[in-house]
């Protein structure tokens, strides 16, 4: 298993501004996750972290709106840019493969 | 397009009752499944998975039944405690060939168990 800390927990953002969120995980992992939950949707995978490498975005994705950093193998940022009300969601940090995931406690983030 | 559907958001139970959660999906490609389940404030945590091989897995009170052919799968609780409310999430992945790690998710059934 793997121990996940997310920060923030929770923030309200004015549209138009930025907010990074942090991942650390309490081991050296290849992979990182970020999926974002919107209200009364799925949980939908944003982009694949490799350390030392570009992040790869799933479709709809883009990194001039999502840049992700993973400067080692236990820590990742998410910046969600220039914000708008759609933004709204609970951003999650995720590690281990698709056979046993696990996620940080998650971001809820509420742009106004 | 939802490849991964949970059609109920809601689901109530009395305690010591069962508790069967559905999800369909349609991409017959995807050939391993999980089931994770949410407690407010909290991430997802991982419950129990099972394999396209097979039909049934089980782990104490909780089992997961897969039906291939009607593409569907459920999650059966017996018997059902008040620790158990919270939000289930069926996901879905191809484990074999698939290009990514990627987890497919359904959009969660809240399942309340009353005392």
């Amino acid at each position: 298993s793997a121990v996940i800390s997310q920060k923030p927990s929770r923030d309200i953002c004015q549209r138009g501004t930025s907010l990074t969120i942090q991942c650390q995980v309490d081991s050296q992992v290849t992979m990182m996750f970020w999926y974002r939950q919107q209200p009364g949707q799925s949980l939908t995978l944003i982009a694949t972290a490799n350390q030392g490498s570009e992040a790869t975005y799933e479709s709809g994705f883009v990194i001039d709106k999502f840049p992700i950093s993973r400067p080692n193998l236990t820590f990742s940022t998410l910046t969600v840019s220039n914000m708008s009300p759609e933004d709204s969601s609970i951003y999650l940090c995720s590690v281990g493969d698709a056979f046993e995931a696990f996620f940080g406690q998650g971001t809820r983030l509420t742009v106004v | 397009d939802q490849q991964v559907k949970q059609n109920s958001p809601s689901l109530s139970v009395q305690e010591g009752r069962i508790s069967i959660l559905n999800c369909d999906y349609t991409n017959s490609m995807f050939d391993y499944f999980l089931w994770y389940k949410k407690y407010p404030a909290e991430g997802p945590t991982f419950l129990i998975s099972i394999s396209s091989i097979k039909d049934k897995n089980e782990d104490g009170r909780f089992t997961v039944f897969l039906n291939k052919s009607a593409k569907h799968l459920s999650l059966h609780i017996v018997p059902s405690q008040p620790g158990d409310s919270a939000v289930y999430f069926c996901a879905a992945t191809i484990r074999y060939g698939g290009a990514t790690n990627k987890l497919i998710f359904g959009t969660g059934t809240l399942l309340a168990v009353q005392p």
